[in-house]
């Protein structure tokens, strides 16, 4: 079954970076972009970017843009979230999520399935 | 981007339905139907309910329904169960390939 497993919790000090894994498994890799989506205590989720497993384009939120990178590894069928310059606000669950066949219509679809999700805890 | 707007929680009791809105604006719900909504229990990884505004996939019951007005989109379910009790958040595409979610609305089954 398609699943995604994502790495375990992290704690970080201010300006700090830290890197998310998230292991796919199921399915073709290359065949679906893959989402990246964070859950701060108390809030709702908010979508950071997506790459194209396929090529590696990303596309990333304004909000994240210059401090955000995924990366993905054919090989180990791996996709990789770094987010650099820490603060306190990032402290917040970040998921995985499978989104919709490339060259499909952007946007169609859903997220489906997440990854269990990953503790990121920046604090001094 | 601003975050969809939803109420903070909705309740209802068993059998009953609920509603719950999911208001954003021209640029998004508006401007596309594609909208998609998510089930998340505590402790568990959020689960896709409707897509594309009022698709359901499969394993996902009938119970669950969305539509689309305007600028705000809605879900509802019907039949309550207390299985329903948990966090629902909508999330809208926005064009140039980015997305955007609602703040969530907390379900109580009384």
């Amino acid at each position: 079954q398609v699943q995604l497993v994502q790495s375990g919790a992290e704690v970080k000090k201010p300006g700090a970076s830290v890197t998310v894994s998230c292991k796919a498994s199921g399915y073709t890799f290359t065949s679906y972009y893959m989402h990246w989506v964070r859950q701060a205590p108390g809030q709702g989720p908010e979508w950071m970017g997506v790459i194209n497993p396929s090529g590696g384009t990303t596309k990333y939120a304004v909000k994240f843009q210059g401090r955000v990178t995924m990366t993905r590894d054919t090989s180990t069928t791996t996709v990789d979230m770094q987010l650099s310059s820490l603060r306190s606000e990032d402290t917040a669950v970040y998921y995985c999520a499978r989104g919709i066949v490339v060259n499909a219509p952007p946007g169609s679809f859903g997220f489906d399935p997440w990854g269990q999700g990953t503790l990121v805890t920046v604090s001094s | 981007q601003s975050a969809l707007t939803q109420p903070a929680s909705v309740s209802g009791s068993p059998r009953q339905s609920i509603t719950i809105s999911c208001t954003g604006t021209s640029s998004d719900v508006g401007n596309y139907n594609l909208v998609s909504w998510y089930q998340h229990h505590p402790d568990r990884a959020p689960k896709l309910i409707i897509y594309e505004g009022s698709e359901r996939p499969s394993g996902v019951s009938s119970r669950f329904s969305g539509s689309k007005s305007g600028n705000t989109a809605s879900l509802t379910i019907s039949g309550l169960q207390a299985e329903d009790e948990a966090y629902y958040y909508c999330c809208s595409y926005a064009g140039l390939s980015t997305w955007v979610f609602g703040g969530g609305t907390k379900l109580t089954v009384l």
